[in-house]
């Protein structure tokens, strides 16, 4: 079991909708982020948070804002998606941005129609 | 521009055998190489790691061998198991962000 939890496993949304992405880790990390893996691909850095506070986003469009409302959680709201932002979105921490290892969580499975 | 390079793309290997991946980078700034191993449905999770003031590290039937002044690494996997079938990212990094190199596919045979 990994570390680092994410909800749900599976979403399926229509472009129109608005939905959330919840991730959690209860190791005291003070960094946490959010990646975009597509299939057969490795996992491309989104955003970057550390104490809490926004530090890195990777040019990512709009539609995705990302939240931290506490040190143990990190959400990404998600609004009016293309069918290419299907993929499996990974949530991982580390215990200072720029600290290593990065602990992945098993990712959120979307799927955009 | 993909900072590390990773080879093959895909092996597959009988059971007892050795499969061995390879990764090349550039940026000699880099001072943290992890290897990741994913499964189909789950994160990526860190198998192994090395710095570049080391080079070999061993942990169980995973090994790691560093070279610095070629600018390459690889992952050898000992008396594979079918258990080891999954993906395998090698990495480099020197700050917050991972580099990831493309991935392997491992299939080990019964």
């Amino acid at each position: 079991d990994t570390e680092v939890t994410q909800t749900p496993k599976h979403l399926v949304m229509g472009m129109t909708n608005k939905k959330s992405l919840k991730c959690e880790q209860h190791m005291g990390h003070r960094a946490m982020y959010w990646y975009k893996q597509k299939a057969k691909k490795p996992p491309e850095l989104m955003f970057v948070y550390s104490y809490e506070k926004l530090s890195i986003n990777e040019s990512v469009p709009s539609r995705f804002s990302p939240e931290c409302p506490n040190s143990s959680l990190l959400n990404l709201h998600l609004h009016a998606l293309q069918p290419e932002d299907s993929a499996l979105y990974l949530c991982a921490s580390s215990q200072v941005q720029g600290a290593q290892p990065q602990h992945f969580g098993d990712g959120t499975r979307l799927s955009i129609l | 521009q993909q900072q590390v390079k990773q080879s093959p793309q895909s092996l597959i290997v009988q059971k007892g055998g050795i499969s061995i991946i390879n990764c090349a980078y550039e940026n000699t700034a880099f001072d943290y190489f992890p290897w990741y191993q994913q499964f189909p449905g789950k994160g990526p999770a860190l198998l192994i790691a090395i710095r570049p003031d080391v080079s070999e590290k061993k942990e169980g039937r995973f090994t790691i061998s560093f070279n610095k002044s070629a600018k390459q690494f690889s992952l050898h996997i000992m008396d594979s198991q079918p258990g080891d079938s999954a993906t395998y990212f090698c990495a480099a990094s020197n700050d917050y962000k991972l580099s990831f190199g493309a991935g392997t596919t491992v299939t080990v045979r019964a």
